[in-house]
């Protein structure tokens, strides 16, 4: 069965120090994306992937990196992290673009910045 | 910009209650958006329960249903008999093809009481 994961699934860092989540797709799809969700805030758009290579600034960048080094991989990269970084993040992938189609989600990875 | 305004949680109802969570959306850019409702089980990723990219259609599974309604621009999710397994946080979503982007809700969390 197609499958997104997401390693690790919980991350404690310090401020100031460096972070990388993971991110695999086994559904063949070109779209990957990486969201935050804090309470009371729906899913917010980090940055998203077309293709390898390939790299868009979603609706929060500021403080994260990302990279897409295969069509299954896909990487975010905080570099100092800080507190206010503390969120749930998830990653998706998608066939195509967008609107109209349906995302297809990582169980998500818990990081706490203290 | 794109905005989804749902039932604030928890909502807790008892098994074979009914249920419904209020959905309103505003689209600034279009006039008919795609509608989507993502469930999200605990230690579990987002996956969709329903999609309706019609005004005037209803969607249906797993014995929820939503209607897509233009005039109230709504999508409320209903359910006439609620399980334990319901359980979940559910997540009203919007896509706009002028951005080709999906913008998400805050998450409703359900607890069905046996």
């Amino acid at each position: 069965e197609a499958a997104v994961t997401q390693s690790p699934r919980n991350k404690v860092t310090v401020t100031g120090g460096n972070v990388t989540l993971s991110c695999r797709q086994t559904n063949s799809h070109n779209y990957m994306y990486w969201y935050r969700q804090d309470t009371g805030h729906g899913l917010r758009l980090i940055h998203y992937s077309y293709g390898a290579g390939n790299l868009q600034i979603g609706d929060v960048p500021d403080g994260y990196k990302a990279t897409r080094t295969t069509q299954e991989d896909f990487f975010l990269l905080l570099e100092l992290a800080s507190p206010s970084q503390t969120s749930l993040y998830f990653c998706a992938s998608s066939r195509t673009g967008g609107a109209r189609a349906e995302q297809f989600f990582g169980p998500g990875t818990r990081l706490t910045v203290l | 910009g794109d905005s989804v305004t749902q039932t604030e949680g928890p909502v807790t109802v008892s098994e074979s209650e009914s249920l419904i969570i209020n959905c309103t959306y505003s689209a600034t850019s279009i006039a008919y958006p795609n509608l989507f409702w993502y469930v999200r089980y605990p230690g579990e990723g987002l996956q969709l329960l329903l999609k309706v990219i019609t005004a005037g259609q209803k969607g249906s599974s797993r014995g929820f249903e939503a209607t897509y309604n233009k005039e109230t621009t709504s999508f409320h999710l209903q359910k006439a008999s609620v399980q334990e397994s319901d359980s979940a946080v559910y997540y009203c979503a919007l896509g706009d093809y002028s951005n080709n982007r999906i913008f998400f809700g805050d998450g409703t969390q359900l607890v069905v009481k046996p």
